[in-house]
């Protein structure tokens, strides 16, 4: 089955330590996505990537770093400067620019620092 | 810039009664529009769109209407289940390079029986 996984679907960290969210899609997908979700806020966008070896700062990046080393990974590191840390985090992807698509998200990944 | 402002819930209903849940935004141009359905737990699943003005679109028994001159996309449902209980995004896509989207806050349904 075509899809987007994220894993771990739980995540505890103590503050401090990096972590990274794994992000991984077969859809073919050129353009890969993050996101934070937090409660009673929606979405808000922390990297994205339209092609492999680029990506772009989304509204709220500071805290965090990505990588896009092949087409079908996206893997996003919460690092010990992101002030607070703990969210829902959402990987999403989309087919090639410029044609209206509509995003595909992944499962999720709940993380708690403490 | 661009905006999405969604009604705040939590919506609190009865089954089989009628839903709306409304959804404004700001943008220059004229944005493809998404409505998208988290239920708990979960990831965001699209529920509908519509590209251009006066589109109308639906599936699942849900329907929105892209409305220029309200700048709308409110999300109507004749006759809600208790499966309908979840959280619905609007959202819309930037008028620019990288088919990003912004959201709106959410609203949380709550269908009761």
């Amino acid at each position: 089955d075509g899809g987007i996984t994220q894993s771990p679907k739980y995540l505890f960290r103590k503050e401090g330590q990096n972590v990274t969210l794994s992000c991984e899609q077969n859809l073919n997908h050129d353009a890969m996505y993050w996101y934070r979700q937090d409660p009673g806020q929606g979405l808000r966008l922390i990297y994205y990537s339209q092609i492999v070896n680029d990506f772009q700062k989304g509204d709220i990046a500071e805290g965090y770093s990505v990588s896009r080393e092949k087409k079908e990974s996206f893997p996003l590191t919460v690092t010990s400067a992101q002030k607070n840390p703990t969210a829902f985090y959402l990987c999403a992807s989309s087919p090639r620019q410029g044609a209206r698509n509509e995003q595909y998200f992944g499962p999720g990944t709940r993380l708690t620092v403490t | 810039g661009n905006s999405v402002t969604q009604m705040e819930g939590p919506v609190t209903l009865s089954e089989e009664a009628f839903l709306t849940i409304n959804c404004t935004y700001t943008a220059t141009g004229y944005p493809s529009l998404f409505w998208y359905v988290q239920y708990p737990g979960e990831g965001l699943q699209l529920l509908l769109k519509a590209t251009k003005a006066d589109d109308k679109g639906s599936n699942k028994g849900f329907e929105a209407t892209y409305r220029k001159e309200t700048t709308s996309f409110h999300l109507e449902k004749g006759s809600v289940q208790v499966s309908d209980s979840a959280v619905y995004f609007c959202a819309l896509l930037r008028n620019n390079a990288g088919n990003m989207l912004t959201f709106g806050g959410g609203t949380r349904l709550m269908v009761k029986p």
